[in-house]
């Protein structure tokens, strides 16, 4: 399978708990991307990188978020002291540079529980 | 920050039909891209536009570029029972190195 892999799928953790997410790109693209997206809306952008950089980070919930892609492959996207309004699906997806650039392709996502 | 309105919310529709929907903003787009979405998927591309005016097919499916770079909409031919999902307009913003911005999505239903 060539496209975005997300795990896990699905996670159910209890309030103040961390979690951790990891995203595997479509190899040859460079830029990495984590949206958010709760139930009744469109996936909402929260961080994007360009090989290892984050290139936006302003867009992320709260200082409980960050992100990292440490050698420009795989992403990691951790939420620290979980609260319940976390609870949404996680999405990663990539591109490739330049004029294909906003052609997302999304992997399935991480379905996120905080109970 | 860039709000996308899509109508309608949802929409049911007899096999067969055809379905149109769209998409407007107060500013202008440089790109329109419009994913469907199945439950407990990710948004999966359907057709991206560049050109204002454009008007691209794919399959059963036809989306343009509105001329003012404000809107967008896209056509469904034929409805079948599998292209019951969420439907998302997104659009990129001129101002640079702007994510992909999307809409709340039309759900789509299709009665057999």
């Amino acid at each position: 399978d060539t496209g975005v892999s997300q795990n896990p799928r699905h996670k159910i953790t209890k309030r103040g708990q961390n979690v951790t997410f990891r995203c595997d790109p479509i190899s040859e693209h460079n830029r990495l991307y984590w949206y958010r997206q709760t139930l009744g809306q469109g996936p909402e952008f929260l961080t994007y990188f360009q090989n290892e950089a984050q290139l936006e980070k302003s867009r992320l919930l709260s200082d409980r978020f960050s992100a990292e892609r440490p050698k420009g492959s795989f992403s990691t996207l951790e939420i620290q002291r979980t609260e319940q309004g976390d609870s949404a699906m996680y999405l990663c997806a990539s591109s490739l540079p330049g004029g294909g650039s906003e052609k997302l392709f999304f992997g399935s996502g991480t379905q996120l529980s905080v109970l | 920050g860039q709000q996308l309105n899509q109508s309608p919310q949802s929409m049911f529709i007899q096999e067969g039909e055809d379905v149109s929907m769209n998409c407007t903003s107060s500013s202008i787009f440089n790109t329109w891209l419009w994913y469907k979405q199945d439950p407990g998927e990710g948004p999966v591309l359907l057709i991206a536009l560049y050109k204002a005016g454009e008007l691209t097919s794919n399959g059963r499916l036809t989306a343009q570029f509105g001329i003012t770079r404000k809107d967008s909409f896209l056509n469904i031919s034929a409805s079948i029972p599998s292209d019951v999902g969420i439907y998302f307009c997104a659009g990129t913003h001129p101002s640079g190195n702007t994510p992909l911005v999307f809409g709340k999505g039309t759900r789509l239903s299709v009665i057999a």
